[in-house]
């Protein structure tokens, strides 16, 4: 089991720029959901996935982010235009059952820089 | 809302000591709760979880208890170790979804 994989590791971009990250989920798992980590707001919620389908984006900040679940292996969370204050870490996760359950996954993050 | 309160970091601590972070809860509904860590440059991994009143949650000489009258979570190990040095996160979850609720995260560094 290679876990939940996430790419790239490190991103910088400039304002303005169209920004995609990328997130594989545990093969099996039927939740995935996408988190931001900040210093200043800690761990956030984004958006969760069941079985492909958005379930609750109330937690994507702005239209300029968006988040998409193609088939079961493969998410991406998408901000255009980016902006300085979309630089933190952003984690993919993935469950079996739902947090409920069973536990969540992480990947190792994407640590995004906006100049 | 709900929302999960941890005391405040940095923790830093010498090998073999008491370790205790506290955290606390607000939530409407009867919650899971849950304790994760993460090491450095890498995403969270679960800890030990509790799904209801007087449950204990243990795993790697970590535990915690779920004391609904005091909306209590705490983690403690008797012996730290250097290994032990990462953030640790309380989080909830409600029975009616699949959202996790984190708390701020605490630090641990354990020195030799």
């Amino acid at each position: 089991d290679a876990g939940v994989i996430q790419s790239p590791r490190h991103e910088v971009t400039e304002m303005g720029q169209e920004v995609t990250l990328r997130c594989k989920p545990i093969s099996g798992h039927d939740y995935l959901f996408w988190y931001r980590q900040t210093m200043m707001r800690g761990l956030e919620l984004l958006i969760y996935f069941n079985n492909n389908v958005p379930i609750d984006d109330s937690g994507m900040p702005e239209d300029r982010f968006s988040a998409k679940m193609p088939n079961a292996s493969f998410s991406t969370l998408k901000i255009q235009p980016s902006e300085p204050r979309d630089s933190a870490v952003y984690f993919c996760a993935s469950s079996l059952q739902g947090i409920y359950n069973s536990p969540l996954h992480f990947g190792n993050g994407t640590r995004l820089t906006v100049t | 809302g709900n929302s999960v309160t941890q005391m405040e970091g940095p923790v830093t601590l010498s090998e073999e000591a008491f370790l205790t972070i506290n955290c606390t809860y607000t939530a409407t509904g009867y919650p899971s709760l849950f304790w994760y860590v993460q090491y450095p440059g890498e995403g969270l991994q679960l800890l030990l979880k509790a799904t209801k009143a007087d449950d204990k949650g243990s795993n790697k000489g970590f535990e915690a208890t779920y004391r609904k009258e005091t909306t209590s979570f705490h983690l403690e190990k008797g012996s730290v170790q250097v290994s032990d040095s990462a953030v640790y996160f309380c989080a909830l979850s409600e029975d009616s979804g699949s959202r996790l609720t984190f708390g701020e995260g605490t630090q641990l560094t354990v020195n030799p």
